[in-house]
Order: C-alpha cells, then structure tokens, then sequence
C-alpha cells in the first residue's frame, strides 16, 4: 500500500499474473490518478478516476476508488514484463494546491 | 504533443555548492512544478507555478531557490548542497487547475560529494 510518507513497497510476479496495488490517502480529493514511471524515465499518467466514480477501465488496467475509506486500487490484468516499474497514486489533498503523491509500489514483472 | 526537456541529466557537486538545475516545456502550459524523488520516499514538492513570474512554495521548499522568468521555463536551484545527498529532481507541467494530467521530464540526478 502506499500512504504519505510509508515505505515503499515491492511486488516480484511471474507474467500473466494479475496484480493489485493499493493507495490510502488522508483528506478528501477530486481526483486520484495513477502514474506508472519505467527506469530512468519520468512518471507518465496512466488513468484517472474522478471522486464521482467508483471505477474505471482502460485496457487491462482497472482503478477503483472508495471514498468513504479514502483509498484507491489499480489492479493489472495479464501482466507483461513491459509493466515493470514504479506505479504512484496522486490526490489533490492538502487544499488543491497541487498534486501530492503516494510513495509508489514497485512492480517486477519476470517473463 | 510536447516535450519536457531537463538539463543537466546528471549533475555531481560538492557539498555547499550552488546549483542549478533546467527545465523547458513546448506544450504552452502555463504551470510548472519541481519535485524532488528520494528512494523510499515518492515524490514530494519543492516549488510551483502557476504562470510566468509567478512562484509558490510546497512542502519541501527550504534549501531551495525557483525561478520562472518564461512561460517554457522554469529553474531550480540547490542554494547549498549538502554532503552525501542523492536525489532525482523531477520537472512537470499541466493545463491550469490541479486535477489535470502531470506531464513529467525524464528527471535530473543529482550527486553530492
């Protein structure tokens, strides 16, 4: 899980495996979004979910979001090696000024 | 598209150094944002802005000088670096208001003897 300032936490599977993350967050937020960042790049959006949904889809990606528990998963479907790397969560808490991010989950995907 | 262009890609420095670390953007965003990566620790805000001129402090702002003099671009530096530091400082930009798409350069790693 991934929470403020808690440490980073690491998942090694097999291809074709199915994975789940998951991010807390501590105040209310209008948006949570899922950054996946491969090494030694920068973090690229890979979806959204808006407080007004309780789930999204894009491809084999599936995030959902509960907010009465302030918390977000984002779950990989099949995975490939191609999706080893670092997934954040990113909220606009913290009065909006910007978005605040989780401490990431490291994903390692063998072939 | 666009592009987030970081320079340098790697800077090595001694400690109490002044530096300085670039950033330009071509998507015409008006704000921009440093944060600072450290293993174990996610990313974290050091400044932003929301417009040409314009500066705003996050939460890890001390030790730190911004500077926004163009629309593309925006700077960074490391008023005194500190011994034994490492770290990967992270350029972004968005369309105004904060639940819009960060778009990220490829980082800047910094080394400190």
């Amino acid at each position: 899980s991934q929470w403020g300032e808690e440490n980073l936490q690491a998942l090694s599977i097999q291809e074709g495996e199915d994975v789940t993350m998951n991010c807390s967050y501590k105040t209310y937020t209008t948006v949570v979004q899922w950054y996946r960042q491969k090494s030694g790049k920068g973090p690229a959006l890979i979806i959204l979910i808006r407080s007004n949904e309780r789930e999204k889809r894009s491809g084999r990606l599936r995030a959902t979001l509960d907010t009465s528990s302030q918390s977000s998963s984002l779950s990989i479907t099949g995975t490939l090696a191609t999706d080893t790397a670092v997934y954040f969560c990113a909220t606009d808490s913290q009065g909006g000024r910007a978005l605040i991010f989780g401490t990431g989950t490291t994903v390692s995907v063998s072939p | 598209g666009g592009i987030i262009t970081q320079t340098p890609k790697f800077l090595i420095g001694q400690e109490g150094q002044k530096l300085t670390l670039k950033c330009q953007q071509n998507f015409n965003h008006d704000t921009m944002y440093w944060y600072r990566q450290d293993s174990g620790k996610g990313l974290r805000l050091i400044y932003y802005s929301i417009t040409e001129n314009d500066l705003q402090k996050g939460d890890l702002s001390e030790g730190y000088d911004a500077s926004r003099e163009k629309k593309s671009s925006f700077s960074l530096t490391v008023t005194s670096a500190q011994k034994n530091e490492m770290a990967v400082f992270l350029c972004a930009s968005s369309i105004p208001g904060n639940t819009g798409q960060l778009y990220f350069g490829e980082g800047s790693k910094l080394t400190v003897l």
